[in-house]
């Protein structure tokens, strides 16, 4: 019953722009996205989330489109503390994960 | 910055044998949450708690598992009688409301079921 789809794994190079996708087709009109990211074992950690306009953040921005069909995270400089898994969430009651996208930065 | 906090770190225990998992969150949160992950699997849902009552249950929190808040600033997960598909990380999160709020997580406690 997922509600999201991420590609599995992207590489991304320090310092550089990373894009994460997420597809969300069956979006309703008051759900949010939201995105979370957890490095190795560590509790999952928010990023951001938004309803339909591009939101921005001291971590991320998030870009939805016009549809809210899909969206992306984007990382605006990444570094190798950035290597996560990175999840994104259409909430509806409660935040329930997927499988994510481990992106892993590379030197 | 304010966080969750979750003792212990390790928890192992005999199955069979009943554990309770603990967590303090942020202290104006109101929605109180428990989440579980098996090695190399996603984080699941177990639970959300709010007002002394549980609001909404995965399939996983079947009748082993029970929540409770016992006073002001605890938020516990018990589970009556281990089993060794128990084995996980455990997670606590709080947040402050459930409609456009986020989730706080502790560190999570790892049981070990042996």
């Amino acid at each position: 019953d997922a509600k999201t789809t991420q590609p599995t794994s992207m590489d991304c190079a320090e310092g550089r722009a990373a894009n994460l996708p997420c597809n969300h087709s069956t979006i309703s009109g008051n759900e949010y996205v939201y995105w979370y990211r957890q490095i190795h074992s560590q509790g999952p950690q928010y990023i951001i989330h938004g309803l339909k306009n591009n939101e921005t953040n001291e971590m991320a921005s998030l870009i939805i489109t016009e549809d809210r069909k899909s969206s992306t995270l984007i990382l605006p400089h990444a570094t190798l503390r950035d290597t996560a898994v990175y999840y994104c969430i259409v909430k509806d009651n409660d935040m329930r994960f997927g499988a994510g996208t481990r992106l892993t930065v590379k030197p | 910055e304010p966080e969750v906090t979750q003792t212990p770190s390790h928890q192992v225990t005999q199955m069979g044998q009943e554990v309770i998992l603990r967590c303090v969150p942020i202290s104006n949160h109101l929605y109180f949450y428990w989440y579980r992950q098996i090695l190399g699997q996603k984080v699941e849902f177990l639970v959300s708690f709010y007002n002394n009552e549980i609001s909404e249950k995965s399939e996983i929190f079947d009748d082993q598992f029970s929540v409770e808040r016992p006073d002001g600033s605890n938020f516990t997960l018990k589970i009556r009688s281990t089993k060794l598909e128990d084995s996980a990380m455990y997670f606590c999160a709080s947040s402050v409301g459930t409609l456009r709020e986020k989730l706080f997580f502790g560190s999570g406690t790892q049981l070990s079921v042996l």
